[in-house]
């Protein structure tokens, strides 16, 4: 089957790093290009990062210059490293597979991943 | 920054055709994709390329694009339709990636 699965959330202070995890279970994470998305509280879905199969990165920039994707192959793991959190970066993370066959569609979503910047 | 915009909100009764515009300069040159996103639910995909349905998704749901604007048309609309659909695309230089600020489907 087919799964992603987020961890690393919880509670930091703002100033703070954390890093997500997002194990995947049924397909390459490498072989593949793999997005992050948030949710903000009672908000919209914000695209925050991705990353091509060939190891090429992109940040919106909202998070450029504080957010690093990356992967760990022999993991099957797709990370997202965030550094000098704030406020506005609380929101319910999701990793996700974009497909090629869809048009690079994100088809696949884990269930999501909740960050709280407060102190 | 490049932005996509939607209604915030579309009602229709049950059986009617719900229309969902996505407007931005990019459009006429960039692929728009839809996700449904219910309640406590991560999104779905429900079309891709501005027209392609994925399997599993049910004919009703058709998109469109024209100018700057693509369309997500549900045909007969059902009550199990109601949720909040966002369109997705990406600026000219095909590298930032973006949604629209998401449109809440009513459908009572």
């Amino acid at each position: 089957e087919v799964q992603l699965v987020e961890s690393g959330g919880g509670l930091i202070q703002p100033g703070g790093s954390l890093r997500l995890s997002c194990a995947a279970s049924g397909f390459t994470v490498s072989s593949s290009y793999m997005s992050w998305v948030r949710q903000a509280p009672g908000k919209g879905l914000e695209w925050v990062s991705l990353i091509y199969s060939g190891g090429s990165t992109y940040y919106a920039d909202s998070v450029k210059g504080r957010f690093a994707i990356s992967r760990d192959n022999s993991k099957n793991t797709l990370f997202l490293q965030m550094n000098s959190l704030r406020a506005d970066d609380t929101a319910v993370y999701y990793c996700a597979r974009m497909e090629q066959q869809l048009g690079f569609g994100m088809d696949v979503w884990g269930q999501g991943t909740t960050v709280t910047v407060s102190s | 920054s490049y932005e996509l915009t939607q209604p915030p909100s579309v009602s229709v009764s049950p059986g009617q055709t719900a229309r969902i515009t996505c407007s931005g300069d990019a459009l006429p040159k960039k692929y728009a994709y839809w996700y449904q996103q219910k309640s406590g639910q991560a999104p779905v995909l429900v079309i891709y390329e501005d027209s392609e349905r994925p399997s599993g998704i049910p004919e009703r749901f058709s998109g469109s694009r024209s100018g700057t604007m693509a369309t997500l048309t549900i045909s007969g609309a059902q009550v199990e339709d109601e949720a909040d659909y966002y369109c997705y695309s990406t600026d000219n230089s095909g590298n930032q990636r973006v949604f629209g600020g998401g449109t809440k489907l009513t459908v009572l």
